[in-house]
């Protein structure tokens, strides 16, 4: 199955841009990748999912333009333009693997956002 | 709009029980999975398992596997993850999520294991 890789944190400034990680471990480069937004205290929330073709589907219900995604080889990328304080979140990356009885659902560490 | 609204926080014993319920409404529950996912304090994301919420069929990650069971009640458009054995380190927020996309996530139930 695949491991997925995130920095554990990351830093931008109000208005800015940045532009988080999601390394898949070799051999899975076609592999989907969805990305949640975890603000403090609260429960994930989808934001959208990403294959080598860019988006697969729709964003997540309330999630700005300003956010969008991209994938490369191993990488699936989220960018998220003119930040806001309200970005300032945890960042979490999941994937399926497998079928049947051996299905599994993998996340990635995590990347810490911080908004200064 | 589309919900799932989770049961209240739970303190239990090394070797007990725990069953949390996921209340499922603003869709037809029986068309979308039911996915549980734990995060202990200040860790990342775990995947449990998943349910067919139509069929009842059930997947559970290998850790949980013979500990964990997930059950629906479609009557009442619940979800149900009992979690059996339980250790000091079972501690954590525990979240049910809909569908493929994970979409929409419970407000997650902390469970409190301590002697």
């Amino acid at each position: 199955q695949p491991v997925l890789t995130q920095p554990p944190s990351a830093s931008a400034s109000l208005g800015a841009s940045v532009t988080l990680t999601c390394t898949l471990s070799s051999g899975y480069s076609n592999y989907k990748v969805d990305w949640y937004q975890q603000r403090p205290g609260k429960g994930p929330r989808f934001v959208m999912r990403v294959g080598t073709d860019g988006i697969v589907g729709s964003k997540g219900d309330g999630i700005p333009d300003r956010f969008s995604v991209l994938g490369s080889g191993l990488n699936r990328y989220l960018t998220i333009n003119n930040i806001h304080e309200e970005d300032e979140s945890d960042y979490h990356c999941g994937a399926d693997h497998g079928s049947g009885s051996n299905f599994v659902r993998v996340f990635g560490g995590g990347t810490k956002l911080t908004v200064v | 709009q589309v919900q799932l609204v989770q049961s209240g926080a739970e303190v239990k014993k090394p070797g007990a029980s725990v069953k949390v319920s996921c209340k499922a409404s603003g869709y037809t529950f029986t068309t979308y999975d039911i996915n549980w996912v734990r995060q202990a304090t200040g860790q990342g994301l775990e995947w449990m398992g998943w349910m067919n919420a139509h069929t009842g069929n059930t997947g559970y990650a290998q850790k949980f596997r013979g500990r964990v069971t997930m059950t629906r009640d479609t009557s009442i458009t619940t979800a149900y993850m009992e979690l059996s054995s339980l250790k000091s380190e079972d501690t954590a927020v525990y979240y049910c999520a809909k569908g493929r996309y994970y979409d929409p996530w419970g407000q997650g139930t902390l469970v409190t294991v301590s002697s």
